[in-house]
């Protein structure tokens, strides 16, 4: 069974950080590229960042670019997703997810940006 | 940006009903879509790939057509479970995006 576990989120203030981890297991993690999708409060999923099977190619949605970074370990089974330079719009549940389809989904991780 | 408008943005339907969602593409994108139920905050499942292949577990009630820019999600008979938020997406290229979703509410 394909198990996504996400976590690193919480309350920060603006401008600070947090690194965002998504445990996975239940798969081949390095046969499959990730994906990171954010939903705000009452609002719509948004695309985040992809990262491809081996790193070699990571893709950013224009309103993360230059402050988020995507990355993976491979040997751990974890993406990771470092967020810097955070702002209150970037509040929200952020999910991990396999491929750029969405097979399979993590719970969410709240990340809440206020002073 | 390739932009996905999904209509209508909510319905209100009977158990038993057919309900349709339509999502249209900005451009040609083959059948590079996907479609996700959502209930209540949780995590999306995902139902379709390919436009018009089920997922592994998703009941056969649950369809997708289309290619191109124009694409369908069609649920035969609505169950009670069925009430939730779908959406639908775009994977033929950077930026991915997504729909705006479709409540589908009890009559």
């Amino acid at each position: 069974e394909v198990q996504l576990v996400e976590s690193g989120g919480g309350l920060v203030q603006p401008g600070g950080s947090l690194r965002l981890s998504c445990a996975a297991s239940g798969f081949t993690f390095s046969n499959y590229l990730m994906t990171w999708v954010r939903q705000a409060p009452g609002k719509g999923l948004e695309w985040v960042s992809s990262i491809s099977r081996r790193s070699t190619g990571t893709y950013y949605a224009d309103s993360v670019k230059g402050r988020f970074t995507i990355s993976r370990d491979n040997s751990k089974n974890t993406v990771y997703l470092q967020m810097n330079s955070l702002r209150a719009e970037d509040t929200a549940v952020y999910y991990c997810a396999t491929d750029t389809r969405g097979d399979d989904w993590g719970q969410g991780t709240l990340v809440t940006v206020s002073s | 940006d390739i932009q996905m408008t999904q209509s209508p943005s909510s319905l209100s339907a009977s158990v038993g009903d057919r309900v349709t969602i339509t999502c249209r593409a900005s451009q040609d994108i083959s059948t590079w879509v996907a479609w996700y139920q959502q209930k209540s905050e949780k995590a999306p499942k995902s139902l379709i790939y390919a436009a018009s292949s089920l997922q592994s577990g998703v009941p056969s009630r649950f369809s997708g057509s289309g290619s191109g820019t124009h694409f369908t999600l069609t649920i035969s008979s609505l169950q009670p479970e069925d009430f939730a938020t779908y959406y639908c997406q775009q994977y033929n290229s950077y930026p991915l995006t997504f729909g705006g979703g479709t409540k589908v509410e009890i009559k």
